[in-house]
């Protein structure tokens, strides 16, 4: 268990709908990243929050969001969903970021099924 | 910019065999080097980690060691077991803090 929590575990939605992914950090962990599994584009990095701010911005589609709250957890918003959307997310964390040092665990992922 | 090569799979194996998989890696600076492992339908697991040259990286039986003169990082067990087939991913993380991951390599270990 890495300590990272991702809620729901599963979920199918329909093509156009929105969905809302939710994540925990690890204990004391002030950085959140979300990174998209997908069979034909393997590991993608979406966004990465610190301490309630926007870090770095990867390959997130604009019909997607994301936000780090107050108390660490974060949310990730996919909206206008579309079958090529059908993936695992993953969720993971970090204490700190921006130097090679830092270890990056991650959550068990959200797999979402867009039918 | 950061690359991660893995060697292609799937790599199929007996039980108790001797893995060997593949990772050369092109960074900028002094990158961190990592494997994690995802089960079948599990998340990503941090398997071990190498923060600087020469550094060995081992758990649950897997070792890794950081060659900077060959920029690798290859992973290896000595005697395999069935509940060790999942994919392998290696990874780095740069000066910058930017992680980069390769493909994976699936591995097959058969009883």
């Amino acid at each position: 268990d890495s300590g990272v929590t991702q809620t729901p575990k599963h979920l199918i939605t329909a093509t156009g709908q929105r969905v809302t992914l939710r994540c925990s950090p690890r204990s004391g962990d002030l950085s959140v990243y979300w990174y998209q599994q997908s069979l034909d584009q393997g590991l993608q990095f979406l966004i990465q929050y610190y301490n309630g701010e926007e870090r770095a911005k990867g390959n997130i589609l604009e019909r997607f969001s994301a936000q780090q709250f107050p108390d660490l957890h974060s949310e990730l918003n996919l909206s206008s969903l579309e079958l090529g959307d059908s993936a695992l997310y993953f969720c993971a964390s970090s204490v700190d970021f921006g130097y090679a040092g830092n270890t990056i665990y991650f959550g068990e992922g959200s797999w979402l099924t867009v039918v | 910019g950061n690359s991660v090569t893995q060697m292609e799979g799937p790599v199929t194996l007996s039980e108790e065999a001797f893995l060997t998989i593949n990772c050369t890696y092109t960074a900028t600076g002094y990158p961190s080097l990592f494997w994690y492992v995802q089960y079948p339908g599990e998340g990503l697991q941090l398997l071990l980690k190498a923060t600087k040259a020469d550094d060995k990286g081992s758990n649950k039986g897997f070792e890794a060691t950081y060659r900077k003169e060959t920029t690798s990082f290859h992973l290896e067990k000595g005697s395999v077991q069935v509940s060790d087939s999942a994919v392998y991913f290696c990874a780095l993380i740069d000066s910058w803090g930017k992680l980069q991951f390769g493909a994976g390599t699936q591995v097959v270990v058969t009883p």
